[in-house]
């Protein structure tokens, strides 16, 4: 089946620095795929639409120089946290969809923590 | 916002079936139910979806009532690994991205 790869699963960084976060479909092609943030006990929030080629179309409230995403290419989107905070600490999560494929696959999710 | 709403936790004696209830009262009539589930600090995994029929698949069936404004999942025998957050998302086939609900909180039992 349809398997997203999604690297690093684990990454503590310090205040001020960036992160870089890979979400790769390992056996197709995704032209559009979706990253999501969660909090301890919360429910996913859709962060930001990433399509191949093209700007990322970002959810209200979600800063895009901060979340600066890229998808150069129909195997891997990425997304990089600027200048991270602690109040950036989360889980991150990505999504893709193969066609034909029953709904979406997700990745296995990042958890960022700044200290 | 999500379009369903589910309790917000329920247990489950180990070996019995587990049934989750959600309603989707405004779905429309091109829109799917899926449910996903979400293990603890893991990314969510795709269970089943269905339109109108009730489906069964190797991991659970889904039971959608005649005016679809509602369905229920079934695990048929639960075990310890099926504890997780149960996701019923309702959305069409041109929608974009899935928007989640809270969830309902199953915990299997031994």
């Amino acid at each position: 089946g349809a398997v997203v790869s999604q690297h690093p699963s684990r990454v503590i960084c310090k205040s001020g620095t960036s992160v870089k976060i890979e979400c790769r479909s390992l056996d197709f092609q995704a032209t559009t795929m979706f990253w999501y943030r969660q909090f301890p006990k919360k429910s996913l929030m859709l962060m930001a639409t990433s399509n191949e080629g093209s700007k990322a179309t970002y959810e209200q409230g979600v800063e895009k120089d901060k979340f600066l995403i890229n998808h150069a290419s129909l195997t891997l989107s990425t997304l990089t946290v600027t200048s991270a905070h602690p109040e950036d600490s989360s889980f991150y999560i990505c999504s893709a969809s193969s066609q034909g494929a029953a709904g979406y696959t997700f990745g296995s999710g990042t958890r960022l923590t700044v200290v | 916002d999500a379009k369903t709403t589910q309790p917000t936790s329920m247990d489950c004696a180990e070996g019995r079936a587990a049934n989750l209830p959600c309603n989707h009262s405004t779905i429309s009539g091109n829109e799917y139910v899926y449910w996903y589930r979400q293990i603890h600090s893991q990314g969510p995994q795709y269970i089943i979806h269905g339109l109108k029929n009730n489906e069964t698949n190797e991991m659970a069936s889904l039971i959608i009532t005649e005016d679809r404004k509602s369905s229920t999942l079934i695990l048929p025998h639960a075990t310890l690994r099926d504890t997780a957050v149960y996701y019923c998302i309702v959305r069409d086939n041109y929608g974009q991205n899935f928007v989640f609900g809270p969830g309902t909180r199953l915990s299997v039992l031994p």
